[in-house]
């Protein structure tokens, strides 16, 4: 079955500009999370949704940023003004419910000019 | 504060040899740790995990020892291959923070022919 997928794979913009990342996760999952890696860093908790509870908005480092999850599947997430500090790879993961493994998506690489 | 720690960079292995990832975590509501597998341009692939009601789980040649009084996991692969070589993250979930995960900073494994 298809796995997760995140669009675009590579986005390049300027500081400054709004940018929007897209993941489709697999289909029947419950949760969705997001993450973001820097460079030779771990991954770093942004946010997560499980099912029609409110979203664990925990990791978000500015209000700058905002995801949304449409019909309980896709999920976008928005930078609003764009800063080079928010350079790093993007990545998207499901599971079928909170505690369950995640299933991580290819990612998506940002880098902000 | 950095609740989940890998204090290895990298780490080089001859093949056949067994390789031993290590994992400290400083959360004891912790309730749950996996592991991940991380190639260059692809996302996190799940290997193994642990409930903290075991001290061991086996899948083959991966192995992940949970020690809840030194709050230490380790990741051991043996016999190590080639195809091993990659980034693996450690992670560790439950407690207050349910459902998202806390990850290492990753430590990079390179078998050798």
């Amino acid at each position: 079955g298809a796995g997760v997928s995140q669009s675009p794979s590579n986005k390049v913009t300027e500081k400054g500009k709004d940018v929007e990342l897209r993941c489709d996760p697999i289909s029947g999952h419950t949760a969705l999370y997001w993450y973001r890696q820097s460079l030779g860093q771990g991954l770093e908790f942004l946010i997560y949704f499980q099912g029609n509870s409110a979203p664990d908005k925990s990791g978000l480092p500015s209000d700058r940023f905002s995801a949304e999850r449409t019909g309980g599947s896709v999920s976008t997430l928005t930078i609003q003004r764009t800063q080079q500090e928010d350079s790093a790879v993007y990545l998207c993961a499901s599971s079928p419910g909170a505690g369950n493994e995640q299933f991580f998506g290819p990612g998506t690489r940002l880098t902000v000019l | 504060d950095q609740q989940v720690k890998q204090n290895s960079p990298s780490l080089s292995v001859q093949e056949g040899r067994i390789s031993i990832l290590n994992c400290d975590y400083t959360n004891s509501m912790f309730d749950y740790f996996l592991w991940y597998k991380k190639y260059p341009a692809e996302g996190p692939t799940f290997l193994i995990s642990i409930s903290s009601i075991k001290d061991k789980n086996e899948d083959g040649r991966f192995t992940v020892f949970l020690n809840k009084s030194a709050k230490h996991l380790s990741l051991h692969i043996v016999p190590s291959q080639p195809g091993d070589s990659a980034v693996y993250f450690c992670a560790a979930g439950g407690g207050t923070s349910y459902g998202k995960l806390t990850f290492g900073q990753g430590t990079i494994l390179t078998v050798h022919p």
